[in-house]
């Protein structure tokens, strides 16, 4: 049971280059998150999805896309980079119902030069 | 403007002590709480949580108290062991859970 994968671990773009970060659960949770954590800023909602096929708007959305491919993957895609996305980008998972507790993944460090 | 704000950055306790840590919210609709706990190079885990509808809850060495009406959280552990040096988020959400907010986070050191 490997809760949530990240990949890459790290990476380094140049400006106005583009990658996807990829995030998969085996937990079978409904719904799924994309943030970022910056210094001195906590962690900040990018994107969610509540469920498969659905997805919305966090605090933070502009720069990114987001696709629910199924249940399980959640992908994160930055069109063209730019230094203020340089930051921590975590994935984290939670079960719809009585349980409100997320489930993280161990993040992507990723550097924009 | 942030909803969640942890306004100590870092805290240094002794092996044994009390540790406390605070957190405040602005937004009224808020009706979920919760604590997580965060070692470098790792994500967040799952601490502690509480309802609006109660005023604490204890778990094992951790409790956390909610005060409503001053829009304040708190994370007590009682006896604090250098295991517990971390870094803890608090986090908010309203009562459909599709968005969280968290604060800067209060990295904890306990000294042996």
């Amino acid at each position: 049971n490997a809760g949530v994968t990240q990949t890459p671990k790290f990476q380094v773009l140049k400006t106005g280059q583009s990658m996807t970060l990829q995030c998969a659960q085996d937990m079978n949770h409904n719904s799924m998150y994309w943030y970022r954590q910056d210094p001195g800023m906590g962690l900040r909602l990018i994107y969610y999805s509540a469920s498969e096929g659905t997805t919305d708007k966090g605090e933070v959305p502009n720069g990114y896309n987001v696709s629910r491919l199924n249940k399980r993957e959640f992908s994160l895609r930055l069109e063209s980079a730019a230094p203020s996305q340089t930051s921590v980008y975590f994935c984290a998972s939670r079960q719809t119902g009585s349980s409100y507790e997320q489930y993280f993944g161990p993040g992507t460090r990723l550097t924009v030069t | 403007d942030q909803q969640v704000k942890q306004n100590s950055p870092s805290l240094s306790v002794q092996e044994g002590r009390i540790s406390i840590l605070n957190c405040d919210y602005t937004n009224s609709m808020f009706d979920y709480f919760l604590w997580y706990k965060k070692y470098p190079a790792e994500g967040p885990t799952f601490l502690i949580s509480i309802s609006s509808i109660k005023d604490k809850n204890e778990d094992g060495r951790f409790t956390v108290f909610l005060n409503k009406s001053a829009k304040h959280l708190s994370l007590h552990i009682v006896p604090s062991q250098p295991g517990d040096s971390a870094v803890y988020f608090c986090a908010a959400s309203g009562n459909n859970f599709n968005k969280f907010y968290f604060g800067s986070g209060t990295k904890l050191n306990v000294k042996p």
